[in-house]
């Protein structure tokens, strides 16, 4: 089975700053999905960005961008120019890519953005 | 644009009754999932389904079951609640089932057991 690792629990940044958030995961595929997906206090989950694994280079969207090291099964978030807006929880996501299949999450990691 | 819709928003049961969670998927989307996160802790997959057809299952205990219905809402059902069940029940949808598809998810419904 899949299972994907979030090593930091908690992460903190100072405003228009740059955190980097982990993740790795451990998969026998090697057709598979990647998200990072946001929940704020309002407990809705957005997905934020996702990287697909047969392609090599690294998604980006916006002031969000994630380094894919698919031999190192790592999968990191780089959230630049922080806003106060971006305190939330973050949960790395796998989907394999056969049909119908599911999403397993990570732990998750808590941003808090210092003002 | 439309997005997925789910009911109730709050359910507020006591130990051993049941309850019935809606959830209406984004028009055209054929293929919806369950997820359960409890407190503290990431979204757990239940169970999801296509085209009216159960498609995987992951750990939804025996007391639970869903469907997917003709126009491809779903509803999950829950029996015999324990304390435990207290949780965001998240809905998604995507359309088709493979595995480049997006899933989208509703706003939860928050189940407290007492």
């Amino acid at each position: 089975a899949q299972t994907v690792t979030q090593s930091q629990p908690e992460m903190s940044v100072q405003e228009a700053e740059t955190v980097t958030l982990s993740c790795t995961y451990d998969t026998s595929e090697s057709d598979y999905y990647l998200f990072w997906y946001k929940q704020p206090p309002s407990r809705q989950m957005i997905l934020v960005i996702r990287q697909e694994a047969y392609k090599q280079q690294n998604a980006t969207e916006n002031r969000f961008s994630v380094n894919f090291q698919k031999a190192a099964k790592s999968f990191s978030l780089k959230i630049s120019d922080s806003q106060l807006g971006d305190a939330a929880m973050y949960f790395c996501a796998y989907k394999g890519g056969a049909a119908g299949n599911k999403l397993t999450f990570g732990g998750g990691t808590r941003v808090l953005v210092k003002p | 644009a439309a997005g997925v819709i789910q009911s109730p928003r709050h359910l507020i049961k006591e130990k051993r009754e049941t309850a019935t969670l809606k959830c209406y998927p984004i028009p055209r989307h054929d293929t919806v999932y369950w997820y359960q996160q409890g407190p503290g802790q990431d979204p757990q997959f239940l169970i999801s389904f296509y085209e009216k057809m159960q498609s995987d299952k992951g750990s939804i205990p025996d007391r639970f079951s869903a469907q997917q219905f003709s126009d491809y809402h779903s509803e999950l059902n829950m029996s015999s609640l324990e304390l435990g069940d207290s949780a965001l029940y998240f809905c998604a949808s995507s359309l088709g089932a493979t595995g480049q598809n997006e899933q989208f998810f509703g706003p939860g419904t928050r189940l407290t057991v007492l």
